[in-house]
Formats: structure tokens, sequence, C-alpha cells
């Protein structure tokens, strides 16, 4: 298996309160990404990185920010949860080293916004 | 941009049996990658197989193997002897070749029962 962790793992917060979601990768890999999903969606994008301080946006960015100030690791920031944010968010990594050119996934967070 | 259709949300199969599940999509690239990943009650995401677009053969792995019509778009996983092990949501999924970003497109998923 891939050495990807999350944290946290489960968390429950109030709406309009700051949340940080932490990916933490072992496999020096270049490129990461945020995903979140929800029923009927399947994963969609939020964030990736291709590089340290190298982000850019997804299909569904918009109440999310990214940082990432190491290789292994990549930040995903809710500056102001709100409920539509409740989720299962997802961290991958890939890069040109991936010799089958897919994506592997950490365990998941589960997000609750109350 | 790229869309991933799966158009059975959940299917069952009988223990030992064979199954299909479907996959199509829509993309205006030649060369490009096909992915089903399948999540387990664990929700961890796993690669059950994967074919690149300029290979005409179709891709196995054990007791998956997949459908791979390109003119149709078409991608169908077919799992044979089903386990109860496989009972799982499927996800379909497309990448560009040359695209390492944002370019990863997924489907809503199908969620496959196993009945004993």
């Amino acid at each position: 298996d891939a050495g990807i962790t999350q944290s946290p793992r489960h968390k429950v917060t109030e709406t309009g309160t700051p949340v940080t979601l932490r990916c933490h990768q072992t496999e020096n890999h270049r490129y990461m990404y945020w995903y979140r999903q929800d029923p009927g969606h399947g994963l969609r994008l939020i964030h990736y990185s291709y590089g340290v301080k190298d982000t850019d946006k997804g299909e569904v960015s918009d109440g999310y920010s990214v940082s990432r100030s190491k290789t292994e690791d990549f930040l995903l920031t809710l500056e102001s949860a709100t409920s539509s944010q409740t989720s299962v968010y997802f961290c991958a990594i890939s890069g040109p080293r991936t010799a089958r050119s897919e994506q592997y996934f950490g365990p998941g967070t589960r997000l609750t916004v109350t | 941009a790229q869309t991933v259709t799966q158009s059975q949300p959940e299917m069952s199969v009988q223990e030992a049996e064979t199954v299909t599940l479907s996959c199509t999509y829509d993309t205006s690239e030649s060369d490009y990658y096909l992915f089903w990943y399948k999540q387990p009650p664990s929700r961890q995401m796993i690669l059950v197989i994967r074919q690149e677009a300029y290979k005409q053969q179709n891709a196995t792995e054990n007791r998956f193997s997949v459908n791979f019509q390109k003119a149709a778009k078409s991608f169908s996983l077919k799992i044979s002897d089903s386990q109860l092990g496989d009972a799982a949501m499927y996800f379909c999924a497309y990448r560009s070749r040359d695209n390492y970003g944002q370019n990863f497109v997924f489907g809503p998923g199908t969620r496959l029962s196993v009945l004993p």
C-alpha cells in the first residue's frame, strides 16, 4: 500500500469555524490531490498540487484553500465551514514514477459540519 | 471537459456468478487511461484494473476483466466467480495520458451487492 495518511479521520465541527485537513505521504510523489466524495457524485476534485508551493483549482474549489510547503504534506483548509461541506474527503497521490499512472488514495476523512 | 457515466446505481449478483458493471465516457482525446476502483465499506479506494486507450487488448486481473470499446467510448467491468468480498462501490475513472493534474474524472459509482 502507498504510504498516505490523513488526519483527522473523523471530525465534527460547527458552521463558521475553520477546519484544516492534513494529508501526509512517504512516497515522495510529486502530485497530490484533494477530492470530496458525495452520494451520486463519485469523487470530485477540489484542488491539486504539482509541486511544493504549486497548486491549482479543481472542479469544486469554492470555499476551500490548500497549501503545500513541503513534498510530503498537503493541507486542505475550509476557512469558514458550511453544512454543504459535510462530506468524506480523500487525498490522493501520483507521479511520473507511478508506473501504472493511477492515483493512490488515503483512507479518507469524514467531516460533519453542524 | 471529459465526463464519466455509470448508469447502474446499484447491482446485485449471486455468489460464484458473473456480473458486468457499465461505464461510458465522453472525450475528444485519443490517448488516455481508464480505471476501475473498488471502495469497500472500509472506505479505502482500491485500484482494480487499468486500461490504456492505445492498447486494443482488454485488461485482465485475475477474476476481473474489462470490455473496452474505444469507438463506443465504453469501458465495462466483468467480475467472474463473484465473492462476498467483492461487495463494494465501484467507480470508473478517466485520466488524460499527459496531464497529471485535474483531468482525472470519476463516475458516480455502482454499488454492488453479492448475495450468498
